[in-house]
């Protein structure tokens, strides 16, 4: 079975202080992880993805995110944080498992967390 | 790249009636999932397909709940009949097929549901 978890429902930061959504998983496997943003009555939308290589995956809005194996932390950060940037945010996780037709996609998303920005 | 497309955007209906959420993903898209959003529950996998065939419905919630995929790029999702436990945002997402899973999904704006 796999999970994600993120342990903080709400974060505040002030304008241009960094920031960092806190994610950790656990799955059989190697994971593929993904962070993704939602801004009201929008859907999910995809900020970047770890798969392999490099531990800092760069993304879009200016979001990075730190994989660490030993922790199994994908925690998301942003050197300066925008009011625009004020969102829910998801951390989720998939590992591939093939079957006989071919790729077998089934991701777990976390619970969110809602960041606030503060002018 | 329209995106998927999802309507309507709002439906407002009384309980019992049938009601019918549709989907249309991304031209070339292999998966697609239907989500369901609501503040107690979180974000839950309702059903996905593949190449529109119904792969994983064990987060459907009840019988009264069912999905089609007629073709690769139309899908529907229908609550029948319909009860006020069914309010939420009903997303529908859709992403590319590889050998190793890493592509992201894609994610309409939802159709937000409230049953009377």
């Amino acid at each position: 079975a796999q999970s994600v978890a993120q342990p903080e429902d709400q974060v505040n930061v002030a304008e241009g202080n960094p920031l960092t959504v806190k994610c950790t998983y656990s799955v059989s496997g190697n994971p593929y992880l993904f962070w993704y943003v939602q801004y009201p009555n929008r859907g999910l939308q995809f900020l970047l993805k770890y798969i392999t290589g490099d531990n800092l995956v760069k993304g879009s809005y200016g979001f990075e995110a730190e994989f660490n194996k030993s922790q199994t932390s994908f925690h998301l950060k942003k050197p300066s944080a925008l009011v625009s940037d004020s969102a829910l945010y998801f951390c989720a996780v998939r590992v591939a498992l093939f079957m006989n037709s071919g790729g077998y996609q089934k991701v777990t998303f976390g619970t969110g967390t809602k960041l606030q920005v503060i002018p | 790249d329209a995106g998927v497309i999802q309507s309507p955007r709002h439906e407002v209906t009384e309980m019992g009636q049938e009601v019918t959420l549709r989907c249309k993903p991304i031209s070339g898209h292999d998966y697609l999932f239907w989500y369901r959003q609501t503040m107690m529950r979180g974000l839950e996998l309702l059903i996905y397909f593949n190449n529109n065939v119904p792969i994983d419905d064990s987060g459907m919630p009840e019988d009264r709940f069912s999905a089609k995929m007629p073709n690769a790029s139309f899908s529907t999702l229908k609550i029948q009949p319909s009860e006020p436990r069914d309010s939420a945002v009903y997303f529908c997402a859709s992403s590319s097929r590889t050998a190793d899973s890493n592509q992201p999904q894609h994610f309409g704006d939802g159709t937000r549901l409230s049953i009377l």
